[in-house]
C-alpha cells in the first residue's frame, strides 16, 4: 500500500517534443506529491510538486495533472530539450509520517537532439 | 544557494567494518533524512530526525544503523558492520519543516567488499 508505481522505465523523446510520465498510488493517506530529477552521479532534486487540493501545475515547461479519484498523476514536459536527459522520479509523502518520501521506480529520460 | 553536503563522496570499505558518512544540512533546516539508492534502483527511504531523535524509520534500517547530530552543524549516519548488500548510494537530505521539499545532497557511494 505504500508503494508508487512508476511508468515508463525509460522514454526516448525528439527535441521538442512531449514527455509524459506517470505514477500511481494506493495510499489515499499521501498528500504531497514531488518529482525530482537526477542526473549521473548527482543527488535527486526537486523538479514541481503537487498537493491533492489542485489537479493541476505549471511551472515552465513543467506541468503536473493530479487526478485523486484515480490516485494516479503525471509530468509532463512540453517542448524537450537534450538538457532534460535525465531520470526522473516520482514521490509521495505523508505529512504526519514523518514525511518520508517513497520514490517511484524511477524513468530514464533521453531527448534526441 | 544553500545546499546539502555530504562527505566522502565514495567509501570503500571492507565487509564487517563500520562507516560513518557526514552530512552538513541546509543551516536552517531542522529534519534530516537518510536515502539510499541502489545501482540502478529507486530511493529508499531509511530514517528521518527531528529535534535529536529519529521520527521514522523503515524496515531497511535495522539494528546496524544509527544515525546522530553530534553537533550543530554534522549529522551522521553509521553503519555498524557492513554487508556486502549495503553497497549503495546514500543521500542525506534536509527540510526546513516537517511538511516542506527535502533538498539532497549529492550523495555519498558506499562500495563494501
Amino acid at each position: 500500500q505504500q508503494q508508487v508505481k512508476q511508468s515508463p522505465q525509460s522514454l526516448i523523446v525528439q527535441k521538442g517534443g512531449i514527455s509524459i510520465i506517470n505514477c500511481a498510488y494506493e495510499n489515499t493517506a499521501f498528500d504531497y506529491f514531488p518529482w525530482y530529477q537526477q542526473f549521473p552521479g548527482k543527488g535527486p532534486a526537486l523538479l514541481i510538486a503537487i498537493r491533492p487540493d489542485v489537479s493541476e501545475k505549471k511551472e515552465g515547461r513543467f506541468t503536473i495533472s493530479f487526478n485523486k479519484s484515480a490516485k494516479q498523476f503525471s509530468l509532463h514536459i512540453m517542448d524537450s530539450q537534450p538538457g532534460d536527459s535525465a531520470t526522473y522520479f516520482c514521490a509521495a509523502s505523508m505529512v504526519y509520517a514523518g514525511n518520508m518520501l517513497t520514490f517511484g521506480g524511477g524513468t530514464r529520460l533521453m531527448v534526441k537532439p | 544557494e544553500p545546499e546539502v553536503t555530504q562527505t566522502p563522496s565514495h567509501q570503500v570499505t571492507q565487509m564487517g567494518q563500520e562507516v560513518i558518512l557526514r552530512c552538513v544540512p541546509i543551516s536552517n533546516h531542522l529534519y534530516f533524512y537518510w536515502y539510499r539508492q541502489i545501482l540502478g534502483q529507486k530511493v529508499e527511504f531509511l530514517v528521518s530526525f527531528y529535534n535529536n531523535e529519529i521520527s521514522e524509520k523503515s524496515e531497511i534500517f535495522d539494528d546496524q544503523f544509527s544515525v546522530e547530530r553530534p553537533d550543530g552543524s554534522n549529522f551522521t549516519l553509521k553503519i555498524r558492520s557492513t554487508k556486502l548488500e549495503d553497497s549503495a548510494m546514500y543521500f542525506c537530505a534536509s527540510s526546513e519543516s516537517g511538511t516542506d521539499t527535502q533538498y539532497f545532497g549529492p550523495g555519498t557511494r558506499l562500495t563494501v567488499l
